[in-house]
């Protein structure tokens, strides 16, 4: 099966400093990739859409300069939340496009805690 | 603008209870629907979807029928196993695949020997 995975699954970091995520289709070539955004017993929010190659597409409300993103690789899409406050602190998703029927194959999340 | 809401968890069921999770949706036009589900430690998978109404999408003994009369997706499945224990997300596409996905705040089923 189509297999995605983020780096790291957890991270803590302090206010001011930036963090990186990784996101990763292992088994699969993906030009799309999306990122969300998770609250406590809130929906997934969807960030922005990642296109390999391209500048990033933002939903509505959501900063680009604050959430860098990066789709160098049809296999690699990054976000880097950039001065981290506390209220960054999310749980973040990615997700990847795979084949003509274009599912979308999550990753397991990535819990980020500023400080 | 879309939504999607569904009942609030925790839900928790005996071993081969049935079960239902509501799920309504608010949408202009005809979109697709679907249910996820995601696994402690593991990311979100399609379980079943449904493109239009009156459909009903089916996996694992899970089932749920598109109604468009009363915008709704409910989620049944007739006996549930303890492996059924997950966290299970109700979603929206109004581009017809699985671009642009409007999540559900997801309901939490816990399932008891």
């Amino acid at each position: 099966g189509a297999v995605v995975s983020q780096h790291p699954s957890w991270v803590i970091c302090k206010s001011g400093t930036s963090v990186k995520i990784e996101c990763r289709s292992l088994d699969f070539q993906a030009t799309t990739m999306f990122w969300y955004r998770q609250f406590p017993k809130q929906s997934l929010m969807l960030m922005a859409t990642s296109n390999e190659g391209s500048k990033a597409t933002y939903e509505q409300g959501v900063e680009k300069d604050k959430f860098l993103i990066n789709h160098a690789s049809l296999t690699l899409s990054t976000l880097t939340v950039t001065s981290a406050h506390p209220e960054d602190s999310s749980f973040y998703i990615c997700s990847a496009l795979r084949g003509l029927a274009a599912e979308q194959y999550f990753g397991p999340g990535t819990r980020l805690t500023v400080t | 603008g879309d939504s999607v809401t569904q009942m609030e968890g925790p839900v928790t069921l005996s071993e081969e209870a049935f079960l239902t999770i509501n799920c309504t949706y608010t949408a202009t036009g005809y979109p697709s629907l679907f249910w996820y589900v995601q696994y402690p430690g593991e990311g979100l998978q399609l379980l079943l979807k449904a493109t239009k109404a009156d459909d009903k999408g089916s996996n694992k003994g899970f089932e749920a029928t598109y109604r468009k009369e009363t915008t709704s997706f409910h989620l049944e499945k007739g006996s549930v196993q303890v492996s059924d224990s997950a966290v299970y997300f109700c979603a929206l596409s109004r581009s017809g695949g699985y671009n642009k996905l409007i999540f559900g705040a997801g309901t939490r089923l816990a399932v008891h020997p």
